[in-house]
């Protein structure tokens, strides 16, 4: 089994649209979760951090569930430029080793 | 560009050859993450090196690739021998400590290997 795995995609939303998914991990000792954004052909770059409260930046939201093991991700009033690949990051605690999921590709067209 | 800087950013290689790739951490740094990523799969970590030391090679395949942080100079990320396989995106990462306090790494633009 993956140790983080997502739904590729894609998900093809029209601009304004609200679009969410999820990823979810196996390694319950996980301790830190992100989502970083990957443009095609171009480097990953940390979106959010995701605590376990949830949390908001303008207009993405990040869920956690501990209990099922999955983070979501929602953005809302979706923009042509959120057209991207998120990548789902777990992190035992402060290591240096990130999982990274295989993304999910979100278009938004206009 | 005080950013991580790649180089070459594409390469294209025949097999049995041998693929370079180099990398200059952001000023400041003296960790460096060589990273992965196959097509359609999540970015995999391969090695962790400080300056002339290799912390962490745990994700590095045994044979035919080597990777070394010298005192002076980039990393460099060395593929012997390259097969189709290795056809993929390796990203070069780096931070100010070993540990990442925020989840952030600082990735470079990676290099893409292509192999014939």
């Amino acid at each position: 089994r993956k140790e983080v795995e997502q739904d590729p995609g894609p998900f093809n939303v029209p601009e304004g649209a609200t679009v969410a998914f999820n990823c979810t991990y196996s390694n319950s000792a996980s301790q830190s979760f992100f989502w970083y954004r990957q443009d095609c052909r171009k480097e990953p770059k940390l979106l959010m951090s995701v605590y376990s409260s949830g949390n908001e930046d303008g207009r993405f939201t990040a869920q956690l569930n501990r209990a099922s093991q999955y983070i979501s991700l929602l953005i809302r009033d979706s923009k042509l430029s959120d057209s991207a690949t998120y990548l789902c990051v777990v992190n035992k605690g402060h290591d240096y080793k990130l999982s990274f999921g295989a993304g999910t590709t979100v278009t938004v067209r206009a | 560009n005080a950013g991580v800087m790649q180089n070459p950013r594409h390469l294209v290689r025949r097999r049995g050859q041998e693929a370079r790739l180099r990398c200059s951490p952001m000023k400041g740094h003296s960790h460096v993450y060589w990273y992965r990523q196959l097509p359609e799969e999540g970015l995999k970590f391969m090695v962790y090196l400080q300056k002339e030391n290799i912390i962490d090679e745990s994700g590095m395949p045994k044979e035919r690739f080597s990777a070394e942080f010298p005192k002076e100079g980039p990393s460099i990320l060395r593929i012997q021998q390259v097969v189709r396989g290795d056809s993929a995106a390796y990203f070069c990462a780096s931070s100010p400590r070993q540990g990442l306090d925020t989840g952030e790494l600082f990735f470079g633009e990676g290099s893409r290997l292509t192999v014939l």
